[in-house]
């Protein structure tokens, strides 16, 4: 089966800028994730769709990051404005169901200058 | 905060060798798995263990839980380079919402 897709694969922008990452999952899979993972660090859970529903953005700084998934499927990390603490790598994941086995993509690599 | 957190930070052994990493939370459970991450990679899952089971096998790999210590280890026994990535826990608080915690992960490096 296909693996989960992202792009871009690397993104530098200043700060202040908008940023937009895309994440197509594995097909037929209900939750999808986003993670933001700094380096050093183990992946932080940003927001998780059960089909296209939130199920948990707490950790989701709501003032400049926002994320949807239309119709269950794709889904769109946006920052805007970007700081300089948003460099990170933005991880994507989906899973048949919550609890199961997570499918990650490769991420994108972000850059503030 | 983060529920899971691995032990030790990073470990080098030599090929052939065991790894052993431990990961301990806070919180209850509902299940615990084991991924692995290479250099630039995404993470690759390995075993899932549920909170009623206590040992699952996977290959070279061994996953150990105990809930009253709230604790898990992974073994991985005759180490190969290809072995070498970062590793981490990561735990689904619980209740009716399996919401993901990922720990800060080992570093394992295994020399030819």
């Amino acid at each position: 089966e296909a693996g989960v897709a992202q792009s871009p694969r690397y993104k530098i922008i200043e700060k202040r800028q908008s940023v937009a990452f895309w994440c197509n999952p594995i097909s037929g899979h209900a939750t999808l994730y986003w993670y933001q993972q700094i380096l050093g660090q183990g992946p932080k859970l940003l927001i998780q769709f059960q089909n296209n529903g939130v199920v948990d953005d707490s950790q989701l700084p709501k003032d400049r990051f926002s994320a949807e998934r239309l119709k269950g499927v794709d889904s769109t990390l946006k920052i805007q404005p970007a700081k300089l603490e948003d460099s990170a790598v933005y991880l994507c994941a989906s899973s048949s169901e919550a609890g199961q086995p997570q499918h990650f993509g490769d991420g994108t690599r972000l850059s503030i200058l | 905060s983060q529920q899971g957190e691995e032990d030790p930070q990073a470990l080098s052994i030599q090929e052939g060798e065991n790894a052993t990493m431990n990961c301990s939370y806070k919180t209850s459970i509902n299940n615990l798995q084991w991924y692995r991450q290479n250099s630039g990679r995404g993470l690759v899952h390995l075993i899932l263990i549920r909170s009623n089971e206590r040992e699952k096998h996977s290959g070279r790999l061994r996953v150990t839980l105990d809930t009253s210590k709230k604790s898990s280890s992974l073994l991985i026994t005759a180490s190969r380079a290809a072995d070498t990535a970062s590793y981490f826990c990561a735990t689904d608080a619980n209740g009716g919402s399996y919401i993901p915690t990922f720990g800060r992960g080992t570093s394992l490096i295994v020399h030819p």
